[in-house]
């Protein structure tokens, strides 16, 4: 089955600041790619995903990059508020087959005002 | 538009006991997904209902079951509660593999603590 590893566990910025979650999968079949942030006391909010045919994508201040051939993908957030600080997941699964997800530990994110 | 909502937010049992937990899907979603998160994890797939049958399971013991009724909301039951059943019990919405874009919407959990 579908591994997903997620580094680092825990991220310390300061505000203003980028911040970058890194995620490897290792069943090359996976080719949809979500990402969600979790505050404390809540559910999982999808924040951005991307698919196997793209290589980057971005939304205001957050956007993801592909790599298929390494099988790794990644989460940057620019210019870093208070307010993103959660814990974000990567998840990796595969469209047309399984369609369930598989998550990484979490990152939890901390912006220091 | 209602989101995903789950009931009880927060369940203490004993061991030994067995524990009913409730979810209604987002409005125009007709799939269910359970999923359980332990502290510090990411959440582990348990099993996925839609059109009232179970359609896939994750590596859960039988101790784990649901149901899905016509109005498409979920239960989840587990039976003879362990210790290690303490966790945060998430449950997902969305549409039907056949027209899925692979978008799950979560609720806020319930949290569950056996004692």
């Amino acid at each position: 089955g579908e591994n997903v590893e997620q580094h680092p566990s825990t991220l310390s910025v300061q505000e203003g600041d980028s911040a970058v979650i890194k995620c490897t999968y290792s069943d090359s079949a996976s080719n949809y790619f979500p990402w969600y942030k979790q505050e404390l006391g809540k559910g999982p909010q999808l924040i951005i995903d991307i698919r196997s045919n793209v290589g980057e994508k971005k939304d205001q201040r957050i956007a993801v990059t592909l790599n298929k051939t390494a099988k790794h993908f990644s989460l940057h957030i620019t210019e870093t508020q208070p307010e993103d600080s959660a814990v974000y997941f990567c998840a990796a699964l595969w469209l047309g087959g399984s369609y369930i997800p598989t998550f990484g530990r979490g990152t939890s994110l901390i912006v220091h005002p | 538009d209602a989101g995903v909502t789950q009931s009880p937010t927060h369940l203490i049992k004993t061991r030994g006991q067995q524990v009913t937990l409730r979810c209604s899907p987002k409005s125009g979603h007709d799939t269910v997904s359970w999923y359980q998160q332990a502290l510090g994890q990411g959440p582990q797939f348990i099993f996925q209902y839609y059109e009232e049958e179970e359609r896939q399971r994750g590596n859960f013991p039988d101790r784990f079951s649901g149901h899905q009724f016509p109005n498409y909301s979920s239960e989840l039951n587990v039976n003879a509660l362990l210790l290690g059943d303490s966790a945060l019990y998430l449950c997902a919405s969305s549409l039907a593999p056949d027209r899925a874009s692979g978008e799950q919407y979560f609720g806020p959990g319930t949290r569950l603590t056996v004692t």
